[in-house]
């Protein structure tokens, strides 16, 4: 079953512009994850965050997480064509010997116009 | 390229044929998950292997799926007496531990 849901479904913005997806989530976490998915191929690890951590940054991206609300979101700064793809974020659930399994949404396709 | 690679890349087989994939992990990741996408859906879990050892499987996985990590190495998915259903991208990761996962480029599977 999917826990995350992103929002919007999807997006589309002028290169230069910045883009805001985000996520919520149903039970608690061990860390939330982003993920980016060009078309057809496999996804890459763009940035994690603990659930005792509130924002993190790493080069454009910027990531918060509000626990108390189960909601994440993912800022990306002055966007390029090469940022268009598909979004997922992704948690790994506060459960015993839950391995760390992650659960994604359904994703966020992102359409930068040049 | 995560340095994670699967085989083959694409595979078209008629229904009730079997197919089996291979992952090979990052050498030095002890944990090993197999997940399943289908068109405009996130992935969903199959099952993790940490090291040799099989510890956790889904609903999703049937008895028609079974798969292997002999040695703690590279890892096989087979899918016995394939469905249609079972089309579907199936991707690979590998990690150290518990902070973010490396992903494969998948195995796309096509039951005609």
């Amino acid at each position: 079953s999917q826990q995350g849901e992103e929002d919007p479904q999807a997006l589309s913005i002028q290169e230069g512009e910045n883009a805001t997806m985000n996520c919520s989530y149903k039970t608690s976490i061990n860390n939330l994850q982003w993920y980016r998915q060009n078309s057809g191929r496999g996804l890459v690890h763009l940035i994690l965050i603990r659930s005792n951590e509130r924002e993190k940054h790493s080069g454009r991206l910027r990531v918060t997480l509000d626990t108390s609300k189960k909601s994440s979101s993912l800022l990306i700064t002055a966007s390029r064509a090469a940022d268009t793809a598909s979004y997922f974020c992704a948690t790994d659930p506060l459960i015993l010997g839950a391995n760390s399994k992650l659960t994604f949404g359904k994703g966020i396709t992102l359409s930068v116009r040049p | 390229d995560t340095g994670v690679s699967q085989n083959p890349r694409h595979k078209i087989t008629k229904r009730g044929q079997n197919v089996t994939f291979r992952c090979d992990p990052i050498s030095e990741h002890n944990r090993l998950y197999w997940y399943r996408q289908t068109l405009g859906q996130g992935p969903e879990f199959l099952t993790y292997f940490q090291n040799e050892a099989q510890l956790e499987k889904s609903r999703l996985l049937s008895d028609r799926f079974s798969a292997e990590r002999p040695k703690g190495s590279f890892s096989t998915l087979e899918i016995q007496r394939t469905e249609q259903g079972d089309s579907a991208m199936y991707l690979c990761a590998s990690s150290p531990g518990p902070l973010g996962q490396f992903f494969g480029p998948g195995t796309r599977l096509t039951v005609l």
